[in-house]
This record gives C-alpha cells, sequence and structure tokens, in this order.
C-alpha cells in the first residue's frame, strides 16, 4: 500500500479556504487519491476522489499534481461544520472490497 | 445516498461478559463489510474483513477468538466482543461497499462505543 504524509494539524478562519495538502511519493500508477473526514464521534464519511485529474463535487476540490506523488484538498468556504480529521487514501482500482488503511489524517480546526 | 447503520450506539457492559454490535446495509447488499476500532485520538485500525456466507479475515494482532464476526446476510454483520475487558473500550466502526459497485464510495456506520466497567 502507498504511504501517505499528511500535516498533523490545521486552522482555519471560517468562510476562508482551506486547503489540505497530502503526499503520496510511493502511488502506483492505479491507484486512485480518496479523502475522507471524519466528523467528532463518528464514522468517516466520503469526500472525494480522483486518478490524475482535477475533480469538483459539491463538498470540495481535489487538485492532483501532475506526478500524482501529491494532492490538496479544497474547502472553498470552510464551515464550522468542516470541522474534522481529513485522510488521504490512495486505493487500486478497479474498485471491489476495498479495504481502507487510515494514517493519522490531519485535524482541521475552524476558528469563527 | 447509501446508509450503514449500526446497533447500538453506545453500550457499557461488565468486565467478563460479551456484547454485540451489528452492522447494517440499509439499502444495499454487501458481500464484504469491514471492522474498524479507533480508541481516543487515534485514526481508525482496522480489524477484520466480513464475508458473507463465510470466515471473517482478519488482520494480524486481532484476536478472532475474543472478537467474533458473523455475516449472516447480504445487510448484516456482527461483531462480537466475549470476555470483555476494559481494554477493550473502544469506539467500533464498521463500513460496506455495496455489491457490483464500481467504485467511488465506501460507506461507514455512525460507529459504536463500548465501555467495559
Amino acid at each position: 500500500d502507498a504511504k501517505t504524509t499528511q500535516p498533523n494539524s490545521m486552522e482555519s478562519n471560517e468562510e476562508e479556504p482551506v486547503h489540505l495538502p497530502c503526499n503520496h511519493s510511493t502511488i502506483s500508477g492505479t491507484d486512485y487519491i480518496h479523502w475522507y473526514r471524519q466528523l467528532p464521534s463518528q464514522g468517516p464519511e466520503y469526500v472525494i476522489h480522483g486518478l490524475t485529474s482535477n475533480v469538483n463535487n459539491r463538498m470540495a476540490s481535489l487538485a492532483i499534481a501532475e506526478d500524482r506523488k501529491s494532492s490538496t484538498l479544497i474547502l472553498h468556504r470552510a464551515t464550522l461544520r468542516d470541522a474534522a480529521v481529513y485522510y488521504c487514501i490512495p486505493l487500486r482500482g478497479p474498485f471491489g472490497n476495498e479495504k481502507l488503511t487510515f494514517g493519522t489524517g490531519t485535524r482541521l480546526t475552524i476558528i469563527p | 445516498g447509501a446508509v450503514v447503520s449500526q446497533h447500538p450506539s453506545r453500550v457499557i457492559c461488565k468486565s467478563g461478559t460479551s456484547v454485540k454490535i451489528e452492522c447494517r446495509s440499509l439499502d444495499f447488499q454487501a458481500t464484504t463489510m469491514f471492522w474498524y476500532r479507533q480508541f481516543p485520538k487515534k485514526s481508525l485500525m482496522l480489524m477484520a474483513t466480513s464475508n458473507e456466507g463465510s470466515k471473517a479475515t482478519y488482520e494480524q494482532g486481532v484476536e478472532k477468538d475474543k472478537f467474533l464476526i458473523n455475516h449472516a446476510s447480504l445487510t448484516l454483520s456482527t461483531l462480537t466482543v466475549t470476555s470483555a475487558h476494559p481494554e477493550d473500550s473502544s469506539f467500533y466502526i464498521c463500513s460496506a461497499n455495496p455489491t457490483g459497485n464500481s467504485g467511488n464510495t465506501i460507506y461507514f456506520g455512525e460507529g459504536s462505543w463500548l465501555t467495559v466497567v
């Protein structure tokens, strides 16, 4: 499994953009980059995923480096509800019954 | 969206007793579910893969006789913590991927807090 490196914690002001980085230098060519987040006392929830191209959805954007060794999750306008631990997880494709291996993630604090 | 539900959300049990946690996929079938454990301020640790109709696959270091997993149907997996001890107190989380899903999303339950006293 590809290893990932994320900052332990980050802070951001409410209503400002947040850029959460992830290094995955050992990622294989067929690994998708998934992001999940875990709100306090809840199970993780899917945020976004991508392979090579940048991706957007209603929750966030994912910017993937050209060499795929890093990616950045972008929350365009952080709210207090976005305070969570964010996990970057490479997953092999095509998917089937994939088990997720969680690293330490980044604990995001939103300042009102 | 797809929902995975766990029950109970919180349970307190006495040392030496057993406690069962259920994981249900409410609107899809899942031949495989996963069980994780999470200690406070720590990341999720995969315990085992629950396979419908066959034995669970345990991760290294996880005692299969202590953490019994039964995947009785395509929508239900149960985790039984046997002879519980205070060190088993933790947040237990299950996940499931809809059978035949070509990818994208894995769904997690809300988690179950176990406190052993």
